[in-house]
């Protein structure tokens, strides 16, 4: 079965530290998405990408970048993490705008 | 710009109690609308979706109605159980946009 998966599921760090986050998907969509999860904001779009070498910036991508170098992967780079990144991260990917995306299990990340 | 906003929670009911949570959209054009559900510690998975004014999605009990005329999208089901109890997430994608635009979510618990 077609699945996404990320890792790691939990991550610590410090603050002032580069992070990468794996986001990895088998169904062959060419539309991927990082979001991010915090209580009483819903989630909300860090960086999107619709295609190999194809990235763009979300509602809250300050601090974050990304990069599409194959249709499976799309990693989430916190270049100098910030205690206000702790968040849990969501990776999702879909085949058209209009059909519904499928979500990894999250990355619960804490930046102390 | 798109936006979608929900009841707030929680929402406490008793097992076999009606349900509804309230969702209502702005939007370019015309958009397509989802209810995801969020079990603890999971991602997010889709429950229904609609994508055009007047369909009724539908799925493990749970209906919500595509309203253009109030732009809502309300979610019910007839008898709660338990197993119900999670966090519910009304969400948009419109104008070809294939990023989704998310409330903030309503926790739901199921007492016995």
């Amino acid at each position: 079965d077609a699945e996404i998966t990320q890792s790691p599921r939990h991550k610590i760090t410090e603050t002032g530290r580069q992070v990468t986050l794996a986001c990895h998907q088998t169904w062959n969509h060419n539309n991927m998405f990082w979001y991010r999860q915090d209580l009483g904001h819903g989630l909300r779009l860090i960086h999107y990408s619709y295609g190999v070498h194809d990235t763009n910036k979300g509602e809250v991508s300050d601090g974050y970048s990304v990069s599409r170098s194959n249709t499976e992967d799309l990693p989430l780079t916190l270049e100098s993490a910030a205690s206000s990144q702790t968040s849990v991260y969501f990776c999702a990917s879909s085949d058209r705008w209009d059909q519904p995306q499928h979500f990894g299990d999250g990355t619960r990340l804490s930046i102390l | 710009g798109n936006s979608v906003t929900q009841m707030e929670g929680p929402v406490t009911l008793s097992e076999e109690a009606f349900l509804t949570i309230n969702c209502t959209y702005t939007a370019t054009g015309y958009p397509s609308l989802f209810w995801y559900v969020q079990y603890p510690g999971e991602g997010l998975q889709l429950l229904l979706k609609a994508t055009k004014a007047d369909d009724k999605g539908s799925n493990k009990g749970f209906e919500a109605t595509y309203r253009k005329e109030t732009t809502s999208f309300h979610l019910e089901k007839g008898s709660v159980q338990v197993s119900d109890s999670a966090v519910y997430f009304c969400a948009l994608s419109a104008g070809g946009r294939r990023a989704l635009t998310f409330g903030s979510g309503t926790r739901l618990q199921v007492q016995p």
